[in-house]
């Protein structure tokens, strides 16, 4: 079956580094897209990756290593407004997006 | 201006009633989505549809049809409303479907079955 694997929860401090980690196991792959998903709003785009390397966004970087079938999403400087959830999502051989359940971000003061 | 579009915002009915949700999308988009969200969080599709062709989740009941008047609009019909029903309900719409591109949602509709 296919399976994306992300930590339900984390917690950072304010000012922070904070990294969340995704691992997928899909048939095929075109690409991994990470939301982020305010509580009680729709998800907003954030990263999409498809080939191996860092790809770099302002305070957000995401890392895809296709051989490991593993993504991280980096997060800097936290600010409180950074709550949230954060999907990591796959497109899989028949470009078929297949979502994790999503981090749920807690940032303390 | 709203790009993804969806009414109603909440929507409380009882079991075994029929209810549609309506989506528009101003973005030009040629591909729409219906995403189901559960109390879990998972985010599954349940259809996507352009001009050419209707992907449906094989998973989806029959119960929910995909209606769509023109390319920027897909309204969501289900028939026989379960408990099991209850969730959060995405419209999202992308420029093309198969390929690379971000999609946009809606501000999703909170269904309660009950």
């Amino acid at each position: 079956g296919q399976n994306i694997d992300q930590p339900t929860e984390m917690t950072a401090t304010e000012g922070a580094i904070v990294q969340i980690n995704c691992t997928y196991q899909t048939s095929g792959f075109n690409g991994l897209f990470w939301y982020q998903q305010h509580a009680g709003e729709a998800p907003t785009f954030l990263s999409y990756n498809v080939l191996d390397g860092l790809e770099e966004k302002g305070r957000f970087s995401s890392f895809l290593s296709r051989s490991k079938g593993y993504s991280y999403l980096l997060l800097k400087e936290l600010q409180m407004k950074d709550s949230a959830s954060y999907l990591c999502a796959v497109l899989d051989s028949n470009y078929q997006l297949i979502w994790g359940a999503g981090t749920k971000l807690i940032i303390k003061p | 201006d709203t790009a993804v579009s969806q009414t109603p915002k909440y929507l409380v009915t009882q079991m075994g009633n029929d209810k549609s949700i309506k989506c528009e999308q101003n973005l030009g988009h040629d591909t729409m989505y219906w995403y189901k969200q559960d109390s879990k969080k998972f985010l599954k599709i349940m259809f996507s549809y352009n001009n050419k062709e209707l992907i449906i989740n094989e998973t989806v009941p029959n119960r929910f049809s995909p209606k769509s008047p023109d390319k920027a609009h897909l309204n969501l019909h289900i028939n026989s409303l379960e408990l099991g029903d209850s969730a959060v309900y995405f419209c999202a719409s992308s420029q093309a479907s198969g390929v690379t591109d971000e999609q946009f949602f809606g501000p999703g509709t909170r269904l309660t079955v009950l």
